[in-house]
């Protein structure tokens, strides 16, 4: 069974301030694919990164940047000095290659300028 | 855009009512999905579609009825919902797989059933 943990259902943060969004997995699959989304108000589900399980490096894009480790089963995911538009809720996903990809439950970041 | 176009955004629906969900890729994906994102609830996937044939049903109930007439449309079918069928619907597409960038998904239609 895969599942997506997300424990923080909300932060708020003050403009320019670092936030960190926590994403713990759990899958019996070697091969699988974490994802994090992004929902604006507007509803669409916009997508920010793609990570294959035999790929640990972390990457950067712009103010973006994810950690993967392995280890602790945790793909986190840190906006930094966060802007108004960063506001939205982060979804964390699990694809183990069986057209199932499970979400967490969603962080809610609400950046206050 | 996303590449992936739902109609209508905004539906509201008596019980007794019955009426059909788009959403239209032409980014030439082969598989499409069907997801229910409810407040305070994580996005459950409904139906999956690959190469035209449906290879899951997550235990929706038969009153939701999805139709896939070629890989670049997408319908569900609703008649007689319950009010805890109100929900944002979101599709989505992806190759084979989720390869590449994975699934690219819709705005979402808002139902509203009444």
């Amino acid at each position: 069974a895969q599942k997506v943990t997300q424990a923080q259902t909300e932060i708020s943060v003050v403009e320019k301030e670092d936030v960190t969004l926590d994403c713990v997995y759990e899958t019996r699959d070697t091969t699988y694919y974490l994802f994090w989304y992004k929902q604006p108000p507007s509803g669409e589900l916009v997508f920010l990164i793609r990570r294959n399980s035999f790929d640990e490096q972390n990457e950067i894009s712009g103010r973006y940047s994810w950690n993967f480790q392995k280890s602790t089963s945790s793909f986190n995911f840190t906006i930094t000095a966060s802007q108004v538009v960063d506001s939205a809720v982060y979804f964390c996903a699990l694809d183990s290659n069986d057209y199932k990809l499970s979400f967490g439950a969603g962080t809610t970041v609400t950046v206050r300028a | 855009e996303t590449g992936v176009t739902q109609t209508p955004r905004h539906l509201v629906m008596g019980m007794t009512n019955k009426k059909s969900l788009k959403c239209e890729q032409h980014l030439g994906h082969n598989a499409m999905y069907w997801y229910k994102q409810s407040a305070k609830k994580p996005l459950e996937l409904m139906f999956v579609y690959s190469l035209e044939e449906r290879v899951e049903n997550n235990s929706v109930p038969s009153r939701f009825s999805p139709e896939c007439p070629n890989s670049s449309h997408l319908f569900l079918h609703l008649h007689t919902l319950q009010p805890e069928d109100s929900a944002l619907y979101l599709c989505a597409s992806s190759l084979l797989g989720g390869a590449g960038d994975g699934y690219t998904f819709g705005s979402g239609t808002r139902l509203t059933v009444v």
